[in-house]
């Protein structure tokens, strides 16, 4: 039972334009999103996170959108650059109060900033 | 500040053996949890460690089993080794925050042969 969603395997984007990746979940519950990068041969590393109250987070370049109604949240990435050609993980978490806070993850979408 | 570092970053073994996977936690993280990372496919969750006590497991057998250390270093252990276990095996560490994030080391690729 796959839980987050993320139905893009791939994504080219031409360096200064936007890139959107999206991701879809089934779980009603999760309290928290997080985007993470993965470069080949390195473990994730987390961008940016937002939580189930709030629709928008914003970072930089970064920006996540969320839409609860939809179980859709989005990475936007303005303006791309060379240097976040990775593969992007979208993950969910439920906060237990202080116990298990295990990251569920999707299968990742391989953005491609074309120069 | 130091990230999160595994050892070793190879590994090959042959099917029935067993393996220990070790990971120093990021300074002042006192959580560690372990995910597996088959090809293409996202990391899923094996077990999170708080405290030197198992705080949550995922759906994994019995054969793979861990420890956290007093220094919030851990260990993952994975007893009688199946083809199915080749993967990339990931340590994260917190301090319990997801809004945080979790800081992942580079992983110990496993090859069972």
């Amino acid at each position: 039972d796959q839980q987050v969603k993320q139905n893009s395997p791939s994504l080219s984007v031409q360096e200064g334009r936007i890139s959107i990746l999206n991701c879809d979940y089934t779980n009603s519950m999760f309290d928290y999103f997080l985007w993470y990068k993965k470069y080949p041969a390195e473990g994730p590393t987390f961008l940016i996170s937002i939580s189930s109250i709030k629709d928008k987070n914003e970072d930089g370049r970064f920006t996540v959108f969320l839409n609860k109604s939809a179980k859709h949240l989005s990475l936007h990435i303005v303006p791309s650059q060379p240097g976040d050609s990775a593969v992007y993980f979208c993950a969910a978490t439920q906060n237990y109060g202080g116990a298990t806070n295990k990251l569920i993850f999707g299968t990742g979408t391989l953005l491609a900033v074309q120069p | 500040e130091t990230g999160v570092t595994q050892s070793p970053t190879h590994l090959i073994k042959t099917r029935g053996q067993q393996v220990t996977l070790r990971c120093s936690s990021q300074s002042g993280h006192n959580t560690v949890s372990w995910y597996q990372q088959a090809l293409g496919q996202g990391p899923q969750f094996i077990f999170q460690y708080y405290r030197e006590e198992e705080n949550g497991r995922g759906n994994f057998p019995p054969r793979f089993s861990g420890l956290q250390f007093p220094n919030y270093s851990s260990e993952l252990n994975v007893n009688a080794l199946e083809l199915d276990d080749s993967a990339l095996y990931l340590c994260a560490s917190s301090l319990g925050l997801p809004a945080n994030g979790y800081t992942f080391g580079s992983g110990t690729r496993l090859t069972v042969v």
